[in-house]
């Protein structure tokens, strides 16, 4: 099975604060990597798919980069909407795996 | 726009078989469409697949599951199904289906429905 490790747990910045997630695979997954924003109450919704590209409607501000084993998620100007739970998931010869998720707060 | 939803029991006695139903509707189905899945989130933690379908009946489950886990589809009714047998209180959770575009990531999800395995 591939593990799927974000770093850190939760994170607390301010509006405007250029913030960064990190997510690391047990074993490498290629690009096979998409970020996921979880709200309170409702289900995950998309913000990145095959590690770096920007899902459709999702503001700008959301960016991905790495490959292999190691992966980021960066929200470059953070805005009070942000406020919410972060999930990379791995998805790699039909087999799906998530990580324990980043709690984002805003200061 | 493709819609997802779930329906079920909202409570299953311990060592019984929790069943739930996907209904999805919408956008027209296109081979895009043709793979489906199962997620769970216990109450406050994380996000756990559980496993997906293909339209054929080609079936993926999670290793950790696998032993307990039959997902089934039926196109002609525009449903995919998920038993889930000898559940214990660690399978209360909202269960989400959802749907794997191409079999990659989750682009459409049901609204969850919560169930919980108590006596």
């Amino acid at each position: 099975d591939i593990q799927m490790t974000q770093s850190p747990s939760t994170l607390s910045a301010s509006v405007g604060d250029r913030v960064t997630i990190t997510c690391r695979a047990s074993q490498s997954i290629s690009s096979w990597l998409a970020w996921y924003q979880q709200k309170p109450g409702k289900a995950p919704k998309v913000l990145i798919y095959k590690a770096s590209s920007l899902e459709s409607g999702v503001p700008s501000r959301f960016s991905g980069s790495g490959s292999g084993t190691e992966f980021t998620l960066t929200i470059s100007s953070l805005q009070p909407d942000d406020s919410a739970t972060y999930y990379c998931q791995q998805y790699n010869s039909y087999s799906w795996t998530f990580g324990q998720g980043t709690k984002v707060e805003i200061k | 726009q493709l819609q997802l939803q779930e329906s079920g029991p909202g409570l299953v006695k311990p060592s019984e078989t929790l069943s739930l139903t996907c209904t999805f509707s919408g956008a027209s189905i296109s081979r895009t469409s043709f793979y489906w899945g199962w997620i769970r989130q216990p109450p406050g933690k994380g996000l756990e697949w559980i496993g997906s379908i293909y339209y054929s009946g080609n079936t993926y489950y999670n290793p950790s599951l696998k032993s307990r886990v039959t997902i089934s589809v039926d196109m002609s009714k525009n449903q995919f199904s998920l038993n889930l047998s000898s559940v214990t209180a660690a399978d209360t959770a909202v269960y989400y289906c959802a749907r794997p575009r191409g079999g990659s990531i989750f682009d459409y999800w049901g609204q969850g429905t919560l169930v919980t395995v108590s006596s």
